[in-house]
């Protein structure tokens, strides 16, 4: 079945201490895509991937950093995570290099105390 | 830069009704764009896309029109269904950029 998948999918912890949120697609995706979710604000994208070893910053991306040494995979790693960082946080992929059709994995809800 | 907005944050309607979520987007360069619904707990599902060489475009039970005149696009849901409850996100993309650009997002009621 062809997915995004997200780990882990809820996650508390607390200010400053380093964390990853991993994603994962099966697609063969050249594109991949981080986004945070807020009320109010909608879907805002933290960086992004348009292929191995390449990789962008979104509109929001201050206290994240990211990955991409395998196309399958984009961890977004928090090195000191903050409480404005707590979250619904969501991956997507899609071919080619506009982000045409993200397809969206199923969220992490992270929790900063 | 752009920025998408969708003009109502709720909209409810009942079963078997036509539905109609507009959204608006402000810069002329747009030249794709894209609505998404996402249910209760899921992630963003892609529905239906549109090109600006294009003004309608069809698929099942949904259309959008875009009017590029005055930056605005829409979303109609024919004959609207108990699974049709969501909300639904327009997003645009820049000609040039690699990015999205998602509106807040309205949530759709269905009323039985």
């Amino acid at each position: 079945e062809a997915q995004v998948t997200q780990n882990p999918r809820y996650l508390i912890t607390v200010t400053g201490k380093k964390l990853t949120v991993t994603c994962s697609q099966n697609m063969n995706h050249e594109y991949m895509s981080w986004y945070r979710q807020d009320p109010g604000l909608g879907l805002r994208q933290i960086y992004y991937s348009m292929n191995v070893e390449v990789t962008d910053k979104g509109d929001v991306p201050e206290g994240y950093k990211v990955s991409r040494k395998e196309k399958r995979n984009f961890p977004l790693i928090l090195e000191s995570p903050s409480p404005n960082q707590t979250s619904l946080y969501f991956c997507a992929s899609s071919w080619g290099r506009r982000g045409y059709e993200q397809y969206f994995g199923p969220g992490t809800r992270l929790t900063v105390t | 830069g752009e920025s998408v907005g969708l003009h109502l944050p709720t909209l409810s309607v009942q079963e078997g009704d036509n539905s109609i979520i507009n959204c608006a987007y402000s810069n002329s360069a747009s030249d794709y764009f894209i609505w998404y619904k996402q249910e209760s707990g899921k992630g963003p599902q892609f529905i239906i896309d549109i090109r600006s060489n294009m003004d309608k475009r069809q698929g099942q039970r949904v259309t959008v029109l875009l009017n590029k005149t005055v930056k605005h696009l829409s979303l109609q849901i024919a004959a609207t269904q108990p699974g049709d409850s969501a909300v639904y996100f327009c997003a645009a993309v820049i000609q040039g950029a690699q990015k999205l650009v998602f509106g807040q997002g309205t949530r759709l009621t269905i009323n039985p």
